[in-house]
């Protein structure tokens, strides 16, 4: 089960820091991303963490703003976002990746959580 | 960026066949992922690396991928199926998860 967290309501330029609470010991034997969408809009893929923390990856519109992380002994995952604009506006969710130690990030995300609002305003 | 196109929108009587096509560049050649979303709720993976059923997806979804075109089909559509779905593949060349445009299923 994942169950995000720390989504408000910011003004443009703030930042706000995003929790992803895992349940279940095979945390860090799994990759993660974060996917968000946007009102009137589809799926948009932002972020991806390997299951070690060793490889990132961002799509390009919130590269230098946007940070993914996570802490294994903890069970968490986080996304930190700085200088957010109007269109940083979406539902927020975590994904967990289907494949143990996943050498590349080919693979479908096979649990998601219910989603935490942003609103950049 | 690699870019993949869906139809914005597919209506379908109850108990028909319901297609929902994704393009994109030599999309054959990449494992798809697909994905269910109802209003309000989180998305579900019903067909994953093209043509694969997960555990508790019904049998009545099934996927193909050729050429530049894959394929999410939903033989015998029930009420429960009217929701928006995704596809999605890892496009190499700009390490990035790629989602398609989205359809929404409407059951008549």
């Amino acid at each position: 089960q994942l169950l995000e967290s720390g989504g408000g309501l910011v003004q443009p330029g703030g930042s706000l820091r995003l929790s992803c609470a895992v349940s279940g010991s095979r945390f860090r034997d799994f990759a993660m991303s974060w996917v968000r969408r946007a009102p009137g809009k589809g799926l948009e893929w932002i972020a991806y963490i390997n299951y070690s923390s060793r490889t990132l990856y961002y799509v390009d519109f919130v590269k230098g703003r946007f940070t993914i992380s996570r802490d294994n002994s903890k069970n968490t995952l986080s996304l930190q976002m700085d200088n957010l604009r109007a269109a940083d506006t979406a539902i927020y969710y975590c994904a967990k990746h289907s494949t143990a130690y996943a050498l590349t990030p080919l693979d479908p995300f096979d649990i998601w959580g219910q989603g935490t609002v942003v609103t950049v305003s | 960026s690699y870019v993949l196109t869906q139809p914005p929108s597919v209506s379908v009587a109850p108990g028909t066949t319901a297609t929902i096509t994704c393009g994109g560049s030599d999309i054959g050649d990449k494992g798809v992922h697909w994905y269910q979303q109802r209003p309000g709720q989180a998305p579900v993976l019903v067909i994953n690396y093209s043509t694969e059923r997960p555990s508790g997806v019904p049998g009545r979804f099934s996927g193909s991928n050729s050429e530049n075109t894959a394929t999410l089909t939903i033989s015998g559509v029930e009420d429960v199926d009217e929701a928006d779905y995704y596809c999605q593949v890892w496009d190499r060349s700009s390490n990035h998860y790629v989602f398609g445009t989205g359809t929404k299923v409407t059951v008549l």
